[in-house]
């Protein structure tokens, strides 16, 4: 069955340091998604990307975030200068069109 | 942020019994609702879903139940078995607005062999 792959599965930064976020979405889906969950919180949404441009974000995603599909099959999440409270597992998620989500298995980032 | 709420941190059950997992919301504008299983070091895994226009939505042994005048919808689970214990999410999202999923807090299911 076709995944959504994220890598790597744990990233350790210092504060301050800009870290990339990977995914490879589901081949034949158009929209593509970041979620995060802190620890002991719900899952959040961050941002969902369709047509090579951002359609919708949270207030969480701010100027320090940003989402680039490079090259027709990744897809990253940028976070550039990278805070204590960013720590939390993110997850990538693709779908075909407004049903289902498919999630990766996540990025653990750790920001000390 | 409170729109979707499962109100039972954890759940736990007999092997060949019944799993009900509940979830209220409070945004009369989502139209699609979705169940999520999650294990650990897993990414959330897509169950099952119902669309507003509908009431009811099985899937073999999982069929999840929506009363729009109520705001709840729940998770039938039948039998349970061991491999079910996980976490499961309620998700909601509105059609028109995009689509954002927003999450409840999660339920953690046992099932005791």
């Amino acid at each position: 069955e076709p995944e959504v792959t994220q890598t790597p599965s744990h990233q350790v930064t210092q504060m301050g340091q800009e870290v990339i976020l990977r995914c490879v979405p589901i081949s034949n889906h158009l929209y593509f998604y970041w979620y995060r969950q802190i620890l002991g919180q719900k899952v959040e949404f961050l941002v969902s990307f369709y047509n090579n441009e951002i359609s919708e974000k949270s207030e969480i995603f701010d100027d320090q975030f940003s989402v680039e599909r490079p090259d027709g099959s990744n897809f990253t999440l940028k976070i550039r200068s990278t805070k204590l409270e960013d720590s939390a597992m993110y997850f990538c998620a693709s779908s075909e069109g407004y049903e289902k989500l498919f999630f990766g298995s996540g990025t653990q980032l750790s920001v000390l | 942020d409170q729109q979707v709420k499962q109100n039972s941190p954890s759940l736990s059950v007999q092997e060949g019994r019944i799993s009900i997992l509940n979830c209220d919301y409070t945004n009369s504008m989502f139209d699609y609702f979705l169940w999520y299983k999650k294990y650990p070091a897993e990414g959330p895994t897509f169950l099952i879903s119902i669309s507003s226009i509908k009431d009811k939505n099985e899937d073999g042994r999982f069929t999840v139940f929506l009363n729009k005048s109520a705001k709840h919808l729940s998770l039938h689970i039948v039998p349970s078995q061991p491999g079910d214990s996980a976490v499961y999410f309620c998700a909601a999202s509105d059609k028109a607005a995009g689509n954002k999923l927003t999450f409840g807090g999660g339920t953690r299911v046992l099932v005791k062999p």
